[in-house]
């Protein structure tokens, strides 16, 4: 079994659409989780940190459920530059983090 | 802001060839890290070293190994390269082992083509 298990989508909405991504992790003793995101050809750069009281950066809230071991990424009012991969990354596990496989996101006009 | 340069964007060699990739970082972050990364399989952890001289072999070692000799430089080290080590290969950078709440931060990636 993967240590983090992402859906890859593709997901394809429309702009000004909500649109919600989910990540399960195996291990239930991680302790720091993250979203980033990768455009194509381009190196994975941080989205935003996952809080255990959830938190918000603009149209981005990310959300952590601890008793069913996965985090979530709500995107509102989505714009056709949000189109790329979202990988969620869990952790500490020995120094290591573990990257999902990423959701591939995209906005159509 | 963290900056984190490796060396070549863009890498072709030759199967049997001995590959150096190398990655340095501004930020005197302790923790470095080597992923490759393939369609379909995502990141995964080659070796990680959190300080120098020191390093810790990820889930896919085999082929690889590293050299930390100075904080900011960690280097990749193909010994005898195969074509089915043609990957992206990203380097990323982390404060401190202690500090697990701090993202990793990112290199440009190399994409080497083995032939």
């Amino acid at each position: 079994r993967k240590e983090v298990e992402q859906d890859p989508g593709p997901f394809n909405v429309p702009e000004g659409a909500t649109v919600a991504f989910n990540c399960t992790y195996s291990n239930s003793a991680s302790q720091s989780f993250f979203w980033y995101r990768q455009d194509c050809r381009k190196e994975p750069k941080l989205l935003m940190s996952v809080y255990s009281s959830g938190n918000e950066d603009g149209r981005f809230t990310a959300q952590l459920n601890r008793a069913s071991q996965y985090i979530s990424l709500l995107i509102r009012d989505s714009k056709l530059s949000d189109s790329a991969t979202y990988l969620c990354v869990v952790g500490p596990y020995f120094n290591k983090f573990y990257f999902g496989s990423g959701t591939k996101l995209n906005v159509k006009p | 802001d963290v900056k984190v340069t490796q060396s070549s964007r863009y890498l072709v060699k030759r199967t049997g060839e001995k590959v150096f990739l190398e990655c340095v970082q501004d930020m005197d972050h302790e923790n470095m890290f080597w992923y490759r990364q393939d369609p379909g399989l995502g990141l995964r952890l080659i070796y990680f070293s959190y300080d120098v001289k020191m390093k810790e072999k990820g889930d896919i070692p085999e082929g690889y190994s590293v050299s930390r000799e100075k904080k900011e430089r960690f280097s990749l080290i193909l010994e005898s390269a195969s074509t089915n080590q043609t990957s992206m290969y990203l380097c990323a950078s982390s404060p401190s082992p202690s500090d697990y709440n701090q993202p990793q931060h990112f290199g440009d990636g190399t994409r080497l083509s083995i032939l």
